[in-house]
């Protein structure tokens, strides 16, 4: 079946334009989740969704960055006011539920900031 | 807080020579522990994971990782390394009550001499 898909796979901007980048989970996974990997180093936590809504947000840097999942499938994170140290690539994983169950990732969104 | 170490951020051996990939862990309670690949230019993908049952665990590939609390460890191992398995490769824990997000270690680079 079709795994985690992620769009765009790249995006360049510009600092301090707003970006959104999306993610469709895996059918019927309740669990959605956002990491972000900047070069050389393991993915980092950023917020987990059990359905619509974040159980989990204490990874977001600072409030510029804002995700959603209005319908409990396809989620989108926002960032505002970019800046370069948000380059990155940005992760998205879902999973059956919570807990042990195994986390399928998509292959990433590489953002620039220029 | 839970956190990872990776010992060595790059390893490299011959074909057919033994895999030995180091993940040490520290969890305030009982940990969920994974070991993921990631291939150039692919997404992440679940080798094997521990959730408090057997603590050696199989996973795909031939690769097998063993949970030892007394050293707060879980290696990665592979009896003969061929070409195919060069990447990345990222060792997880979370915890088995509460938060569901992964901490990740910053990564081992395998290269496999011919």
């Amino acid at each position: 079946g079709a795994g985690v898909s992620q769009t765009p796979s790249n995006k360049v901007t510009e600092k301090g334009k707003y970006v959104e980048l999306r993610c469709d989970p895996i059918s019927g996974h309740t669990a959605l989740y956002w990491y972000r990997q900047s070069l050389g180093q393991g993915p980092e936590f950023l917020i987990y969704f059990q359905g619509t809504g974040a159980a989990d947000d204490s990874g977001l840097p600072n409030d510029r960055f804002f995700a959603v999942r209005p319908e409990g499938s396809v989620s989108t994170l926002k960032i505002q006011r970019t800046e370069r140290g948000d380059s990155a690539v940005y992760l998205c994983a879902s999973s059956l539920g919570g807990g042990a169950d195994t986390q399928y990732f998509g292959p990433g969104t590489r953002l620039t900031v220029l | 807080a839970q956190s990872v170490t990776q010992l060595g951020s790059h390893v490299s051996v011959s074909e057919g020579a033994l895999v030995l990939l180091r993940c040490n862990y520290s969890s305030s309670v009982p940990p969920y522990l994974f070991w993921y690949v990631q291939y150039p230019n692919q997404g992440l993908q679940l080798l094997l994971k521990y959730t408090s049952a057997a603590t050696l665990v199989k996973g795909i590939n031939g690769f097998e990782a063993e949970f030892k609390k007394s050293e707060t460890s879980f290696h990665l191992t592979k009896p003969s390394a061929h070409m195919s398995d060069a990447a990345e490769y990222f060792c997880a824990v979370s915890e088995s009550q509460g938060a569901q997000k992964l901490v990740f270690g910053q990564g081992t680079r395998l290269t496999i001499n011919p």
